[in-house]
């Protein structure tokens, strides 16, 4: 059973362009949902975890800058700019009630710099 | 400096054949994850451990937090098996983090 959607699954994005991301989760029994990327080295790091709609957060990195949203129980975004290499990023659940419970990851949005 | 130290980085085997992948941890962690990135790029949960060990059919991992490592076996190896395996660690006081190892890029050969 499919827990988190993603969409787009990939853009080729003008250097220069932002983009908006979406992840909807399926299951309200894993509210906790957090931002990973993947870099062209194949390196995943976690960026963002967010709890409650309204909480935004924004981090700077190499080669991209993010701001993500939890807009409601449901959906995440994540709108990427100053994107200069291109990367996956995924989205994750898990479940309320223990610290280090297991995280589920959803398919990934592939970004392309063109 | 790096957490999550994972190996081989590479690995080849002949079907019908088994290994082992191994992560060594810097400091202690409070659980483990392994996954599989299948062909289509997604993140394949196979275990999730806070100790001890666990099977799935040709699958089976251990975790041991206190020596700071972590295994993956794979044994009786199959062309479907074929992808890139990483370990991921849960440390911290919010556990929502997953620190990643490198990743190892398994290809089983007929």
């Amino acid at each position: 059973v499919t827990l988190l959607e993603q969409n787009p699954r990939w853009r080729l994005v003008p250097r220069g362009q932002a983009v908006n991301l979406r992840c909807i989760l399926k299951n309200s029994q894993y509210p906790w949902m957090s931002w990973y990327q993947q870099d062209l080295q194949k390196q995943l790091q976690w960026l963002f975890t967010l709890r409650s709609p309204g909480d935004k957060e924004v981090k700077s990195l190499p080669g991209a800058d993010y701001l993500a949203t939890r807009v409601t129980d449901t959906e995440l975004r994540l709108q990427v700019a100053n994107m200069s290499q291109g990367r996956t990023l995924y989205c994750t659940c898990k479940t309320t009630g223990a610290n280090y419970a297991e995280q589920f990851f959803g398919p990934g949005t592939r970004l392309t710099v063109l | 400096g790096d957490q999550v130290e994972q190996s081989p980085s590479a690995l080849s085997l002949h079907e019908g054949t088994g290994s082992a992948l191994r992560c060594n941890f810097t400091t202690t962690m409070r659980a483990v994850q392994w996954f599989r990135k299948n062909s289509r790029g997604s993140l394949i949960n196979l275990f999730y451990l806070a100790s001890g060990t666990k099977e799935n059919g040709r699958l089976k991992s251990a975790f041991d937090s206190k020596e700071r490592y972590s295994t993956l076996h794979i044994r009786d190896a199959q062309l479907e098996d074929s992808g890139t395996y990483f370990c991921a660690a849960l440390y911290g006081s919010s556990g929502n983090k997953l620190i990643f190892g490198i990743g190892t890029l398994l290809s089983v050969k007929p």
